[in-house]
């Protein structure tokens, strides 16, 4: 089973900041939380991945509380093609370190 | 960089017969990739790991000789799908594993769409 939730679906409009959250409460000190997306019929996306601090790369930005029982994603400028699902998970990291896709977060963006 | 592929994107077949689908890392190495299928509005769901010059991993419920797989070489694994029936038809994707900034990260292929008929 998925070690994290996420709210089903949200929305937010073309140009402004997608904040996506994430809880995962039973984390361990050495999980990391690592961010994917999907876009309908295509292969899953890397996005962003931390272990404790906040990391940003092109595509994203991580925050993680202080306690890492959640996180949120952060489109800064989000397009349309930005519409996707994501998927928020925590896993070792490692070679053979498995990702457990729960439902993730259906993101719409609207023009 | 990080590219991973998969061919066929998409094959029909025949009830009974076998589907191979090669899953490729094109610029690193991957000692390690692993095979997820996905059913329509459904999550992903891992079937196995895959470990270069050995046997693969299979997840509970997943039958290891209905799905062959085969991680002959760095880059190539592929997975069969033996005596294919139509409850197999499915979204069937892969991953590498390639390590990135002293963590590993999972690259997915683009996915290859199984309709059996």
């Amino acid at each position: 089973d998925a070690k994290t939730t996420q709210p089903p679906s949200m929305d937010c409009a073309e140009g402004r900041a997608a904040n996506l959250p994430c809880n995962h409460s039973t984390i361990s000190g050495n999980e990391y939380v690592y961010w994917y997306r999907q876009i309908h019929s295509q292969g899953p996306q890397y996005i962003i991945h931390g272990l404790k601090n906040n990391e940003t790369n092109e595509m994203a930005s991580l925050i993680i509380t202080e306690d890492r029982k959640s996180s949120t994603l952060i489109l800064p400028h989000a397009t349309l093609r930005d519409t996707a699902v994501y998927y928020c998970i925590v896993s070792l990291t490692g070679a053979n370190s498995k990702l457990t896709f729960g439902k993730g977060i259906t993101l719409s963006v609207r023009p | 960089g990080a590219v991973v592929s998969q061919h066929p994107s998409w094959v029909i077949c025949k009830s009974g017969t076998s589907v191979k689908i090669e899953c490729r890392s094109l610029d690193f190495q991957a000692t390690t990739m692993f095979w997820y299928r996905q059913f329509p509005k459904q999550s992903l769901m891992l079937m196995a790991t895959s470990n270069e010059g050995s046997k693969a991993t299979y997840e509970q419920g997943v039958e290891k000789d209905k799905f062959l797989i085969n991680h002959a070489s760095l880059t190539l694994s592929t997975l069969t799908v033996t005596s294919a029936h139509p409850e197999d038809s499915s979204f069937y994707i892969c991953s590498a594993s390639g390590l990135a900034g002293g963590s590993y990260e999972q690259y997915f292929g683009p996915g290859t769409r199984l309709t059996v008929t």
